[in-house]
């Protein structure tokens, strides 16, 4: 079956830019996480859902950032007024419940120039 | 705060040896331990996650054992391949946190 998928798969942009993030989990997963995978310093959580619960944000490092789930399925990463430090792989997974085995997105690669 | 470590960073060794990979973390109180591969420009692909009440896990060549007391996870890699070439990253979650990753260690295995 389908696995993960996030779009676009590489994003360049200029700084103080806007960007939206998008993940589609597998069919059925009722948890949606966020990762960001910056050089050097490894992944880091930013964000998760689980079914129509409010979601952790404990991990999103500032308020440029926010994410959204509709419908308990597709999610969106929205980044406001991009700076360069926000450059990075953002991965998006999704699992069966919470806690449970993480399945991930191939990523989307983001550039702020 | 949960910190977790892997060593060695990084290993290049020849096809055939069998390979032993660690993962130290601070606070031993996890929900589960899950060992990861990345290949370069790609996602992860889940290899095996271990319960806090389990030992080891096993999925073909590789085998993952937990010892939690002593905060440490190692992933065995019997009879390593070109194929086996990646980026390995431990991860440790409570039951209601999210996922902590190590830093990984990045392996090539040469003909």
């Amino acid at each position: 079956g389908a696995g993960v998928s996030q779009s676009p798969s590489n994003k360049v942009t200029e700084k103080g830019k806007d960007v939206e993030l998008r993940c589609d989990p597998i069919s059925g997963h009722t948890a949606l996480y966020w990762y960001r995978q910056s050089l050097g310093q490894g992944l880091e959580f930013l964000i998760y859902f689980q079914g129509n619960s409010a979601p952790d944000k404990s991990g999103l490092p500032s308020d440029r950032f926010s994410a959204e789930r509709t419908g308990g399925s597709v999610s969106t990463l929205t980044i406001q007024r991009t700076q360069q430090e926000d450059s990075a792989v953002y991965l998006c997974a999704s699992s069966l419940a919470h806690p449970g085995t993480q399945y991930f997105g191939p990523g989307t690669r983001l550039l702020v120039l | 705060k949960q910190e977790v470590t892997q060593i060695p960073a990084a290993l290049s060794v020849p096809e055939g040896e069998n390979l032993v990979l660690n993962c130290s973390f601070t606070d031993s109180a996890i929900y589960n331990l899950q060992w990861f591969r990345q290949d370069p420009g790609k996602g992860l692909t889940s290899l095996l996650l271990i319960q806090s009440s389990q030992r080891e896990q096993t999925s073909g060549r590789l085998n993952a054992s937990l010892d939690k007391s002593s905060g440490r996870s190692t992933l065995y890699i019997a009879a390593s391949q070109p194929g086996d070439s990646a980026t390995y990253l431990c991860a440790v979650r409570k039951v209601t946190d999210k996922l902590i990753f190590g830093t990984g260690t990045r392996l090539q295995v040469f003909p």
